[in-house]
């Protein structure tokens, strides 16, 4: 089992709906997470990070979490072309490293 | 804030070469880590520093590699007698200490192994 778990698409969302990614991790000790958007051929930034169960909200994104399901979510509302990339999740485990899943590729379609 | 720098930005290099990648992180950061990315895949956590301790490496990880911050400032990774295998895209990464503290990248080496 890997260590967190994404589907790895590719999610096709029309442009101004909402593109709902999501993520499950094995480690309960794990502390926070992390959703980073990766566009082809460049370094991932950093989009959002949750700590605590519920919902974060961030302009457009709102990120979910649920430690006792270990499930984590990345909502994108008002989907623009824009938002077409890679969505990689990552868990800041109990061993005090970050993890990241194998993303989740998004499409946004005009 | 001048951000994480690396370099090369690319390398070309023959199998059984020995090539050696440089990372500088942002300079109030004192953790240091480094990921391998290949086509499709997210990051694969190689190993990490705090300060000049290295703190884990992966158990994935060959004997081959190699990863050394002498002065808790910059970190290098070296490959020793590289494969065709071990072609991809390093990143490094900084952040400060604590759970709450997010990975800045740099743009990245990309390693090509003929």
């Amino acid at each position: 089992q890997k260590e967190v778990e994404q589907n790895s698409g590719p999610l096709s969302v029309p442009e101004g709906a909402i593109a709902s990614l999501n993520c499950t991790y094995s480690d309960r000790g794990s502390q926070s997470f992390f959703w980073y958007r990766q566009y082809s051929g460049k370094s991932p930034e950093l989009i959002m990070s949750i700590y605590s169960n519920g919902d974060k909200e961030d302009g457009r994104f709102t990120a979910q979490l649920n430690k006792a399901s270990q499930y984590v979510s990345l909502l994108i509302r008002d989907s623009q072309p824009s938002d077409s990339a890679t969505y990689l999740c990552a868990a800041y485990s109990s061993a005090s490293k970050i993890i990241f899943g194998s993303g989740t590729r998004l499409s946004i379609r005009p | 804030d001048t951000g994480v720098s690396q370099n090369p930005r690319h390398k070309i290099t023959k199998r059984g070469q020995n090539v050696t990648f440089r990372c500088d992180p942002i300079s109030e950061h004192n953790r240091l880590y480094w990921y391998r990315q290949t086509l499709g895949q997210g990051p694969e956590f190689l190993t990490y520093f705090q300060n000049e301790a290295q703190l884990e490496k992966s158990r994935l990880l060959s004997d081959r590699f190699s990863a050394e911050r002498p002065k808790g400032s910059f970190s290098t990774l070296e490959i020793q007698r590289t494969e065709q295998g071990d072609s991809a895209m390093y990143l490094c990464a900084s952040s400060l200490p604590g759970f709450d503290s997010p990975l800045h990248f740099g743009n990245g080496t990309r390693l090509t192994v003929t």
